[in-house]
């Protein structure tokens, strides 16, 4: 199975209410990312948590770590039919080099109807 | 517009042609890498270059050739591929080190006949 596998596959909601996204991986980390991408384009980073770290914010977005459980969740609050797109986590694991390597999930399709 | 570009978008090739992709980033950045995005898998990376040296070659077939000439350009060199390698190329930047982002160009949608 993949270092970072995002759950659920999919999701349909209606526009206003809250999308929840799990990310669970193997191994220990350094930071792990959460990025967005619109069908068929490149991916959009959102916001990276540090190990350190268990929660953080930006505008609508919440992300929580919990390394003892090796899992993340990605909230997007009162979401808009414009937060249609696939969303993947990434991990930065710990000891690979200088380079910013980062092994992806599968992404969670979420799909805001009016 | 994240600063990363790629062209061409598009590329429909067979399977003896030689064709190359090419990224380029206006960022700053000294680390590029080249990823595959084929349907129902996760985004693969294949290599990566910080300040112009290759630093990871993530058992790619040699069919695959990168080229990295500065820190602002990268190719992706193409010759005698196979169906399968039909996908999504994408091109990313970022600074080097373990705390940076990706910046991601818009792909290059690859089809292999």
């Amino acid at each position: 199975s993949q270092q970072g596998e995002e759950d659920p596959q999919a999701l349909s909601i209606q526009e206003g209410e809250n999308a929840t996204m799990n990310c669970s991986y193997k191994t220990s980390i350094n930071n792990l990312q959460w990025y967005r991408q619109n069908s068929g384009r490149g991916l959009v980073h959102l916001i990276l948590i540090r190990s350190n770290e268990r929660e953080k914010h930006s505008g609508r977005l919440r992300v929580t770590l919990d390394t003892s459980k090796k899992s993340s969740s990605l909230l997007i609050t009162a979401s808009r039919a414009a937060d249609t797109a696939s969303y993947f986590c990434a991990t930065k694991s710990l000891n690979t080099g200088t380079a910013s390597k980062l092994t992806f999930g599968t992404g969670t399709r979420l799909q805001v109807t009016l | 517009e994240t600063g990363v570009t790629q062209t061409p978008r598009h590329l429909v090739m067979g399977m003896t042609n030689k064709k190359s992709l090419k990224c380029e980033q206006h960022l700053g950045h000294n680390a590029m890498y080249w990823y595959k995005q084929s349907a129902k898998k996760p985004l693969e990376l294949m290599f990566v270059y910080n300040f112009k040296e290759q630093t990871e070659n993530n058992s790619v077939p040699s069919r695959f050739s990168p080229e990295c000439p500065n820190s602002s350009h990268l190719f992706l060199h193409l010759h005698t591929l196979q169906p399968e390698d039909s996908a999504l190329y994408l091109c990313a930047s970022s600074q080097p080190g373990q705390q940076y982002e990706q910046y991601f160009g818009p792909g290059t949608r690859l089809t292999v006949t």
